[in-house]
């Protein structure tokens, strides 16, 4: 199994430039996550989804979008890059928020993003 | 506060055991959990601790939990140079759909 993918694994952008990370897993999870974690910094969620078709903001959605059209894949879209967008992006997964034995957040590998 | 605190940073030397601190903020969240984070990859669950257990011991792993005081601590026995990484707690909010991450201790062993 793959687990959680995503793509770039870097990228600069200039201010003002949009970009879209790539998310996708294959463990057939319903719930998926966009954290971005900045230096000395706990994880922030920035949004979440509990199904296709459905997504919330979390704690830091502003200047981002996103979409679940399909259970696999949750891509997270950044329209108007700016240098406060610097910072390393997780995408995770969970199968349920119910059980705790069974809902640990699988994590994608990151993405450095640096906005100039 | 609304955040998951704890030390930015640890060293210890190999063979010595390891003790890494959170304190957290819901005396009502549910599940607490640590999390590893080695160079370039995501995090990965180590264990969690229902809220109603006090301690729980995993391997060379042994989580205590202080409901009264809300503070949680990761003791790692025998420490290995394979266990630097950072380590992130977090808590299952009560109705929320979502982890709170603390800031993340990077524990670094030398030899």
């Amino acid at each position: 199994n793959a687990g959680v993918t995503q793509t770039p694994k870097f990228r600069i952008l200039k201010i003002g430039q949009s970009m879209t990370l790539q998310c996708t897993q294959d463990m057939n999870h319903n719930y998926m996550y966009w954290y971005r974690q900045d230096p000395g910094m706990g994880l922030k969620l920035i949004y979440y989804s509990v199904g296709a078709g459905i997504t919330d903001k979390g704690e830091v959605p502003n200047g981002y979008n996103v979409s679940r059209s399909t259970t696999e894949d949750f891509p997270l879209r950044l329209e108007l890059a700016a240098p406060s967008q610097t910072s390393v992006y997780f995408c995770a997964s969970s199968y349920s928020e119910e059980e705790a034995t069974n809902e640990k957040l699988f994590f994608g590998s990151g993405t450095q993003l640096s906005v100039l | 506060g609304e955040d998951v605190e704890q030390s930015l940073f640890l060293s210890v030397r190999e063979g010595d055991s390891s003790v890494i601190n959170c304190t957290y903020t819901d005396s009502s969240s549910t599940y607490l959990y640590w999390y590893k984070q080695e160079p370039g990859a995501g995090l990965q669950l180590l264990t969690y601790i229902f809220s109603n257990m006090d301690m729980k011991q995993d391997q060379r792993l042994t989580v205590l939990l202080n409901k009264k005081d809300k503070h949680l601590s990761l003791r790692i026995a025998d420490t290995q140079t394979g266990d630097s990484a950072i380590y992130f707690c977090a808590e299952r909010r009560t109705g929320f759909q979502k982890l709170v991450f603390g800031t993340g201790t990077r524990l670094l062993v030398s030899p």
